[in-house]
């Protein structure tokens, strides 16, 4: 079983949806948790951090988090045309850890 | 924004030849990596560094070589190029402790495209 599973689509939605890709783990250890952003032919940019379980909202981004389920989630309010492209989800232990375990990344295509 | 470079962007060679890949950063991050990403799989990492003349192996298994003479600078090298080896190359570079956590906040470079014939 690998550490961390998500669906890597496509995913298609029309412009102004709101968006969810979710991330689920199976390591009780990881604490730490990121989304990144990757357009095509382009290295991933960082887009959301979280810590532990919660919620944190960045603009139209909003990261969930629920350790007890071994789940996260990535929502997009409003999407747009500009936010296609392959979403990674990420996580890490922390102290002392220098690997981040990446899923698969989901492929977003927002249509006008 | 992070400030990451790696060259060449992309680099079509034949079998048996020699490749450095370059990655640099200019943020004065002590630790860097070298993930391979090919098509709808995950990202692997295959080499890091904790700072100047520490380098390791990552999860995957890789016949490149890697070196770390200066902070900012982290070339990966193969010695003989196969066909097995076409994949992007991705380079990545973090601070311990950014974003107030003690796992590291990862920033990458835009990649290398490598296809060897």
């Amino acid at each position: 079983q690998k550490e961390v599973e998500q669906d890597p689509g496509p995913l298609s939605v029309p412009e102004g949806a709101i968006v969810s890709l979710n991330c689920t783990y199976s390591n009780s250890a990881f604490q730490y948790f990121m989304w990144y952003r990757q357009y095509s032919r382009k290295g991933p940019e960082l887009l959301m951090y979280t810590y532990s379980s919660g919620n944190k909202e960045d603009g139209r981004f909003t990261a969930q988090v629920d350790k007890s389920s071994k789940y996260i989630s990535l929502f997009i309010r409003d999407s747009q045309p500009s936010d296609s492209a392959t979403y990674l989800c990420a996580m890490g232990e922390g102290i002392g850890g220098y690997a981040l375990n990446f899923g698969k990344g989901t492929s977003l295509l927002v249509t006008p | 924004e992070a400030d990451i470079y790696q060259t060449p962007r992309y680099l079509v060679i034949g079998t048996g030849k020699k490749i450095t890949l370059e990655c640099s950063q200019t943020m004065g991050h002590d630790k860097m990596y070298w993930y391979q990403q090919d098509p709808g799989m995950e990202l692997h990492l295959i080499h890091y560094s904790y700072g100047v003349n520490s380098t390791e192996k990552g999860d995957l298994s890789s016949e490149s070589t890697v070196s770390r003479i200066r902070t900012e600078h982290f070339p990966l090298t193969l010695e003989s190029a196969r066909p097995s080896h076409t994949s992007q190359y991705l380079c990545a570079s973090s601070e311990t402790g950014l974003a107030g956590g003690p796992t590291d906040t990862q920033y990458f470079g835009p990649g290398t495209r490598l296809t060897v014939l």
